[in-house]
């Protein structure tokens, strides 16, 4: 059974960049089938798609944000990684990854979510 | 690029049935697979319904889907309706330009 984990800092300060990470147990980073994903949730609000990755390395990412996110994969290490730069107060956010279907386009298993929030 | 809107809240009691729509702003809602997530307070979302109207393992089967060509929306449907399906709701779908859309959420009140 897939598990995803998040893990990062839980404070950023404004203007600096957010990194966190995902690590993938009981299946392979590796596979075709699945896009590894990125996802938020501001505090009380609903959930933004931020972007993924494949395991080719090609990146698709939401176009308010594509000036600001990079996702990267490490398959050795079967993890991915997200960075948004430039971040302020609205960046604030529980940050999930998902697992994302190639074939019909929904998300499973999500992580348990890691609250960042941005403040100086 | 095209919007999904939910309403905001719902409500009914426990044993009956309450229907949760999901209506697309352009584009035709039979284009797309239309998938739905619960998130019950301070957890992870979970996947309810996908390709319309297909639940995972381990959903019960009170929970159902479908789409409706006529009012360009999906709907999510919980028969006999437990206090443990009180949570948030929300529909996902895709197109062409944006792979990812989700609506705002459905809060569902079980009392």
């Amino acid at each position: 059974q897939v598990q995803l984990q998040e893990s990062g800092p839980g404070l950023v300060k404004p203007s600096q960049t957010l990194s966190l990470t995902c690590t993938v147990s009981g299946g392979s980073i590796s596979s075709g089938d699945y896009y590894w994903s990125w996802i938020r949730q501001p505090p009380g609000k609903g959930l933004e798609w931020i972007g993924y990755i494949y395991y080719s390395g090609s990146t698709y990412y939401n176009p308010s944000l594509t000036s600001r996110v990079t996702i990267s994969l490490y398959t050795s290490r079967n993890q991915f990684s997200l960075k948004l730069s430039s971040v302020t107060a609205a960046d604030t956010a529980v940050y999930y990854c998902a697992r994302y279907y190639y074939d019909s386009n929904w998300f499973d298993p999500w992580g348990q979510g890691t609250l960042v929030t941005v403040s100086s | 690029n095209f919007m999904l809107t939910q309403p905001h809240s719902v409500s009914e009691s426990p044993g009956k049935t309450v229907t949760i729509s999901c209506t697309r702003s352009s584009g035709s809602i039979a284009s797309n697979y239309v998938q739905w997530y619960q998130q019950r307070p301070g957890s992870s979302p979970t996947t309810m319904i996908y390709e319309d109207n297909q639940r995972p393992s381990g959903v019960p089967d009170r929970f159902s889907g479908s789409i409706d060509s006529s009012s360009n929306s999906a709907s999510l449907t919980i028969s006999g309706l437990k206090t443990e399906d009180e949570a948030d709701y929300y529909c996902q779908s895709y197109d062409n330009s944006i792979p990812v859309v989700f609506g705002g959420g459905t809060k569902l009140t079980v009392l």
